[in-house]
């Protein structure tokens, strides 16, 4: 079974930019959350999408988007970029029932210069 | 107030030792409690998950949950260097899978 897969691994902009990172979760899964890793603050929930649609948004300003597609495939977008967006950005999926077993992806590192 | 605090560590233990690693939440709402591992430059991946207070173990991990505390706990018995790891605690917060994640505690098992 195929795991959670993030594009591109790493990518770096400057700041002003946008940036737009793709997850697909594992096959079945309908659940994909995403979160901000940084050394400083540890992992930050971003938000949940289930079946298209946004179920739980985190404390993130509205630069910070996503969605998702009917194939469960999810996208997130960082618009008007700033140095303190430099981070980790991790991708997990979950079937979906509230068992809280979530499987990350390997994540997209995104460097703002 | 963080929502999940964590020591962060650095806990060095010898081989063979018991790691005990702690964990407080804000929320009393809160239902469910995860452990996560993470090793240096890989994702999290999930060891244990409890909802009830009390103990919940399996095989060398030991989860222990505590609501009135507020406290969860992870204990790994036997630790061997292969533990050499960051543990996230994670706190399930309402519905659908928005979790709460603590800053890690490093935890290092010297042979």
């Amino acid at each position: 079974k195929a795991g959670v897969t993030q594009t591109p691994r790493y990518l770096i902009k400057t700041r002003g930019q946008q940036v737009t990172l793709s997850c697909s979760p594992i096959s079945g899964h309908r659940s994909v959350s995403w979160y901000q890793q940084t050394p400083g603050q540890g992992l930050q929930f971003l938000f949940e999408y289930f079946s298209e649609t946004q179920r739980n948004k985190g404390n993130f300003p509205g630069r910070f988007s996503g969605r998702q597609f009917s194939n469960s495939r999810s996208e997130m977008n960082v618009s008007t970029l700033e140095l303190g967006d430099s981070a980790l950005y991790l991708c997990a999926s979950s079937s979906g029932t509230n068992t809280g077993e979530l499987f990350f992806g390997e994540g997209s590192r995104l460097t703002v210069l | 107030q963080k929502e999940v605090e964590q020591n962060s560590g650095p806990l060095s233990v010898p081989e063979g030792a018991i790691a005990s690693l702690n964990c407080t939440y804000s929320d009393r709402g809160s239902q469910s409690f995860f452990w996560y591992r993470q090793y240096s430059g890989k994702s999290p991946e999930l060891i244990m998950f409890i909802y009830s207070n009390g103990d919940k173990e399996d095989g060398r991990f030991t989860a222990q949950l505590n609501k009135a505390s507020q406290y969860v706990s992870l204990l790994i018995r036997d630790s061997q260097p292969s533990d050499s790891a960051t543990y996230l605690c994670a706190v399930n917060i309402g519905t659908g899978n928005q979790f709460y994640f603590g800053t890690g505690t490093s935890l290092t098992v010297i042979p």
